[in-house]
């Protein structure tokens, strides 16, 4: 199948820093791309949508000034969390779709602790 | 919300086959069940995924019944490595977002 990397896999970080994380569709251009996260024993969470060269989509409750997402090319996408709190503290998980098939292929997690 | 329920876990002996249910009693015509599985610590991978008829490939099998509205994963030989949350979507096709359920966590016995 498809590779999705991430980047960085884990990040420790001060409160009131911000973070960014890179999500790479790394063999196939992936027109969408999803942002998840998951506190612990939890299920993903669908943050936002993201497509090529458009404006984010957030889910309901998501702090789109918060957690900022970038999808500026094919391969692409990235999330920074602003001004980070121990709360924002979380494994945060994306994926891609690509521009042919129905599976959507995830990356392997950024787990982020922000002190 | 998500669309299916499945039962929040399961033991399976190593080496026995895996079935995990799902029901789906409202999907539509259009709509595909996928499945998902997610071993701990890492992004969820993809399994395997149907409209009516059944499927296998190199993971798993897939039985759809007739009116479509329960599934069950099938893992012919189940190990250690198998070990994870199995997560049963219902999808209108590659255009619809995933929106995951609980899913049932699936612990193998050796």
């Amino acid at each position: 199948g498809a590779v999705v990397s991430q980047h960085p896999s884990r990040v420790i970080c001060k409160s009131g820093t911000s973070v960014k994380i890179e999500c790479r569709s790394l063999d196939f251009q992936a027109t969408t791309m999803f942002w998840y996260r998951q506190f612990p024993k939890k299920s993903l969470m669908l943050m936002a949508t993201s497509n090529e060269g458009s404006k984010a989509t957030y889910e309901q409750g998501v702090e789109k000034d918060k957690f900022l997402i970038n999808h500026a090319s094919l391969t692409l996408s990235t999330l920074t969390v602003t001004s980070a709190h121990p709360e924002d503290s979380s494994f945060y998980i994306c994926s891609a779709r690509g521009l042919a098939g129905d599976e959507q292929f995830f990356g392997p997690g950024t787990r982020l602790t922000v002190l | 919300d998500a669309k299916t329920t499945q039962p929040p876990s399961m033991d399976c002996a190593e080496g026995r086959a895996a079935n995990l249910p799902c029901n789906h009693s409202t999907i539509s015509g259009n709509e595909y069940v996928y499945w998902y599985r997610q071993i701990h610590s890492q992004g969820p991978q993809y399994i395997i995924h149907g409209l009516k008829n059944n499927e296998t490939n190199e993971m798993a099998s897939l039985i759809i019944t007739e009116d479509r509205k329960s599934s069950t994963l099938i893992l012919p030989h189940a190990t250690l490595r198998d070990t994870a949350v199995y997560y049963c979507i219902v999808l209108q096709g590659r255009d619809d977002k995933i929106i995951f359920g609980k899913g049932t966590r699936l612990h193998i016995l050796p």
